[in-house]
């Protein structure tokens, strides 16, 4: 049981190029998100799906496409690069977002953007 | 708009010692409050959960406590050892659509 893969750990991306941040998680969970974690501010939902092709926006999801073909895979879609997109990204799982609220999330280890 | 304060940003605690962190929030309407603890390079894991009806929650050497009237939570780290430098996160749950309200996290560094 893995829990919650992220891939790549870390990645440098020249400005204008896109990019694809792989989740994947083993647990059957049906609520799945992404969110952004920037220096002095907590974490931000990018966007986040409640089940395999469903998915919705959350605070900033500008500059991302997300797509939920399967119940594990939740990959994220950077589509022109930007320096403002220079974060830490991490993906978060839980069987629903009620349970997610009461019982925790499952976190990935987290993807460090640099564009340059 | 929903909101999360933590107080101090960041502190350092000589092994051994306690110390407790701050947490003021605005998020109506209220579900629970979650503390987490992040490591750094990972992904931030679940301590304690406080929904309206508690004041106090213990998980080993981490105590929560909830003042739901003034909108208030604190973690209390009691002896705390070299595994405890982390980053803590208070997170606030509505009741309506169970979207979470992130703090900024506080970060703890423990020195020998």
């Amino acid at each position: 049981n893995a829990g919650v893969t992220q891939t790549p750990k870390f990645q440098v991306l020249k400005t204008g190029q896109s990019m694809t941040l792989q989740c994947a998680q083993d647990m059957n969970h049906e609520y799945m998100s992404w969110y952004r974690q920037d220096p002095g501010m907590g974490l931000r939902l990018i966007h986040y799906s409640v089940g395999a092709g469903i998915t919705d926006q959350g605070e900033v999801p500008n500059g991302y496409n997300v797509s939920r073909s399967t119940t594990e895979d939740f990959p994220l879609r950077l589509l022109s690069a930007a320096p403002s997109q220079t974060s830490v990204y991490f993906c978060a799982s839980s069987p629903t977002i009620t349970r997610g609220s009461f019982y925790g999330y499952t976190f990935g280890s987290g993807t460090r953007l640099t564009v340059v | 708009k929903n909101q999360v304060e933590q107080s101090p940003q960041s502190l350092i605690i000589l092994e051994g010692k306690n110390c407790t962190l701050q947490c003021n929030y605005t998020v109506s309407p209220f579900s629970n409050l979650r503390w987490y603890k992040q490591d750094t390079g990972r992904g931030p894991v679940s301590l304690t959960i406080m929904t309206f009806s508690e004041n106090t929650k213990s998980n080993g050497r981490y105590t929560a406590t909830l003042d739901a009237d003034t909108k208030q939570s604190s973690l209390h780290i009691t002896a705390s050892q070299l595994s405890d430098s982390a980053s803590y996160i208070c997170v606030v749950s509505t009741s309506n659509d169970y979207k979470l309200s992130f703090g900024a996290g506080t970060t703890v560094t423990v020195r020998a």
